[in-house]
């Protein structure tokens, strides 16, 4: 069965950087999250799209920004990236109310 | 705003014994609370989950229970084994209204493991 698709698996910047990190959800599939996992931490929600409308928004710093397009893939944008960036980042993917399914992540690493 | 508390962090158990992991939840409006095995650098990975109009639900040697009353709900493995060792997190649900989202709130999170 096709699951979340997270793109890249790993990505490297300095501070002050800019990074886009890519998701595609499962198919028809219709509502998007994105969490952040600190090391030895439990995963925080930062944002959410339903429907490409963002319908939620947690923890999500100003410096980031995300968007959902008309294919339904989502994009979070990081800028001025910071030490304390470095984490995995895990999008899910769920239709209406049921179990959300996360890809496998991007591991940001902040230099 | 949700917030989850878990317990305990971390868990040793012998193969063959049974693990208890238990959250409690702040907001009575949750109504999912579904549970992720998390091994090491992967991704969170659903093993259960109960919604808030059912009091336990069971699959093969991993059964959730849930309290309303208390807000609390407990995973329960019975005869582990070396492969179940991993970080489990219980989140809950605050519902999603009319935007059709339902974010998670994650406890934070048990390391388990299962001694040979």
């Amino acid at each position: 069965a096709a699951g979340v698709i997270q793109s890249p698996r790993h990505l490297i910047k300095e501070k002050r950087e800019t990074a886009t990190l890519k998701c595609y959800p499962i198919p028809r599939h219709d509502t998007v999250y994105w969490y952040q996992q600190g090391p030895g931490q439990d995963p925080q929600f930062l944002i959410s799209f339903y429907e490409k409308m963002q319908s939620d928004k947690g923890s999500i710093p100003d410096r980031f920004s995300a968007q959902q397009f008309s294919d339904y893939h989502s994009e979070l944008n990081m800028s001025s990236l910071e030490l304390g960036d470095s984490a995995l980042y895990f999008c899910a993917s769920s239709f209406v109310n049921q179990p959300q399914h996360f890809g496998d992540g991007t591991r940001l690493s902040i230099l | 705003g949700e917030n989850v508390e878990q317990h305990p962090s971390t868990l040793s158990v012998q193969e063959g014994d049974s693990a208890v992991i238990k959250c409690t939840y702040s907001d009575s409006a949750s109504n999912y609370f579904p549970w992720y095995k998390q091994e090491l650098g992967k991704r969170p990975q659903l093993i259960i989950d109960i919604r808030s109009n059912v009091g336990e639900k069971k699959d093969q040697r991993i059964a959730v229970t849930l309290n309303k009353t208390a807000k609390h709900f407990s995973l329960h493995i019975t005869e582990t084994q070396p492969e179940d060792s991993a970080v489990y997190f219980c989140a809950a649900s605050e519902g999603g209204g009319t935007s059709g989202t339902y974010k998670y709130i994650f406890g934070t999170g048990t390391r388990l493991k299962v001694l040979a």
